[in-house]
């Protein structure tokens, strides 16, 4: 079984500060997704990425695969309120044709 | 706005009974994955069908079961219903591939009192 697991599980931080948080597995994923969701509301992609050191940025987002395709890390530069939300990675297996989601990190952004 | 809709968004009902959710997924996409997400936990990945067959089954009760039409719009059916079913439930679809990209819909979130 593969599991995902990300950290911190919480994060609380202010307005303006940097953060980075983790999806790590003993397991190689063909992909990984980070996905983005807000309270009572679907996951919302954010990003997917494929080769072993890709690094993807979306906007103050960015987004590293690691070089074994096992762990991910996204870093958020100047946080801001709108930032806050539940941040899911979901690791891809093509043979299985399903992904695999860690439990999130809730991050909260004070203004 | 992803593209994928469920209805319907709030349901309401009885410890025992049973209900049917409702999913359409984005145009083109074969797949469908039912998850179930309670309070303050991720995302609990239940069942996945691709073009009417079913593919993979995660953590999904006997209780529960679902299937994929040939128009494919999927249903879940969740049967004598207990408190602890109460949480919202999500269906995303995808176009398959390597990425196995999914787009979630809205959700609906299920009471049982």
């Amino acid at each position: 079984t593969q599991l995902l697991e990300q950290s911190p599980q919480f994060l609380s931080i202010q307005e303006g500060e940097n953060l980075t948080v983790y999806c790590n597995s003993s397991s190689v994923f063909s992909s990984l997704q980070w996905y983005r969701q807000e309270p009572g509301e679907g996951p919302v992609l954010l990003v997917t990425v494929v080769t072993g050191g890709e690094v993807k940025k979306l906007k103050r987002l960015t987004f590293q695969f690691g070089d074994a395709r096992k762990d991910s890390s996204l870093h958020i530069t100047a946080a801001q309120p709108g930032d806050t939300g539940l941040y899911l990675c979901a690791g891809a297996d093509t043979n299985a044709g399903k992904s695999t989601f860690g439990d999130g990190t809730t991050l909260t952004v004070k203004p | 706005d992803s593209g994928v809709t469920q209805t319907p968004k709030h349901l309401i009902t009885a410890t025992g009974q049973r209900v049917t959710l409702r999913c359409s997924p984005r145009s083109g996409d074969l797949s469908v994955y039912w998850y179930q997400q309670s309070l303050d936990q991720g995302l609990q990945f239940l069942i996945q069908y691709y073009n009417g067959e079913e593919r993979a089954k995660g953590n999904i009760l006997e209780r529960f079961s679902a299937q994929q039409f040939p128009d494919l719009h999927s249903e879940l059916n969740l049967s004598s219903l207990e408190l602890g079913d109460s949480a919202l439930y999500f269906c995303a679809s995808s176009a398959g591939g390597s990425y196995n990209e999914q787009f979630f819909g809205p959700g609906t979130r299920l009471t049982v009192l």
